[in-house]
């Protein structure tokens, strides 16, 4: 169960696009199309953002996307926001009834 | 409204025992999966345990033997039970519901946490 792998930071500036990479193995991204992410603000609680791969819930913004290559997940925030500025997650199902997040990736809007 | 409610938090010392509770409101987890995750202080989320709507459960390796998920069904609340606690288990613990699939899922409501503080 070791812990899948972020940045640790990235940035961007307001309008810009920022990619979040999560690398896993075969045995959680790499085997099932059940990765998630989640945004977190200081002192809050996280956030689901995307579920499935790529799949917003409802009332999430539509500038959040997410996709899936081999054994790597990515997050995709188009048009940044202020508000965007937090810490995210990835999350992916690792069978056996088991679940493994990422280290987390703090963003900076610039 | 979707809500869960974490309590029992508090500062133990090594070696001690605390049961945490979490109050659902909005759907009746009876019907859910329920899944505690923790988060220690500036650290990373780390999943814990789940309970499944048949009274299976499973828990993450650095918890297994110490720690045990049940629920009240009639009371709609979720308890972790942790024994022998370490240093190592100081952290933040969320009760989240868990939306499932045919395998997997993620966890799509959260509650605001619980602080659970290990030393002497």
């Amino acid at each position: 169960q070791s812990a899948l792998t972020q940045p640790a930071s990235v940035s961007g500036s307001p309008g810009q696009s920022i990619t979040v990479s999560c690398a896993g193995t075969s045995s959680d991204v790499g085997g099932y199309n059940y990765v998630s992410w989640y945004q977190q603000h200081p002192g809050k609680a996280p956030k689901l953002m995307i579920y499935d791969v790529n799949y917003r819930p409802s009332g999430v913004s539509n500038r959040f996307s997410g996709s899936k290559s081999g054994n790597t997940a990515s997050l995709t925030i188009s048009g940044l926001q202020a508000e965007d500025e937090a810490d995210y997650f990835c999350c992916s199902y690792a069978g056996r009834s088991t679940w493994v997040f990422g280290g987390g990736t703090k963003l900076t809007v610039l | 409204e979707v809500q869960v409610v974490e309590s029992g938090g508090g500062l133990v010392q090594p070696g001690g025992s605390l049961r945490l509770s979490c109050a659902a409101s909005g759907f009746t987890v009876s019907n859910k999966y329920m899944s505690w995750v923790r988060q220690a202080p500036g650290k990373g989320l780390e999943w814990v345990s789940i309970t499944y709507t048949g009274d299976s459960t499973s828990y993450a390796d650095s918890v297994k033997g110490r720690f045990t998920i049940s629920r009240d069904n009639s009371k709609n609340i979720v308890y972790l039970q942790m024994n022998n606690l370490r240093a190592e288990d100081t952290a933040v613990y969320y009760c989240a519901r868990v939306e499932m699939a045919v395998a997997g899922g993620y966890f799509d409501h959260w509650g605001q946490g619980a602080l659970v503080t290990v030393s002497s």
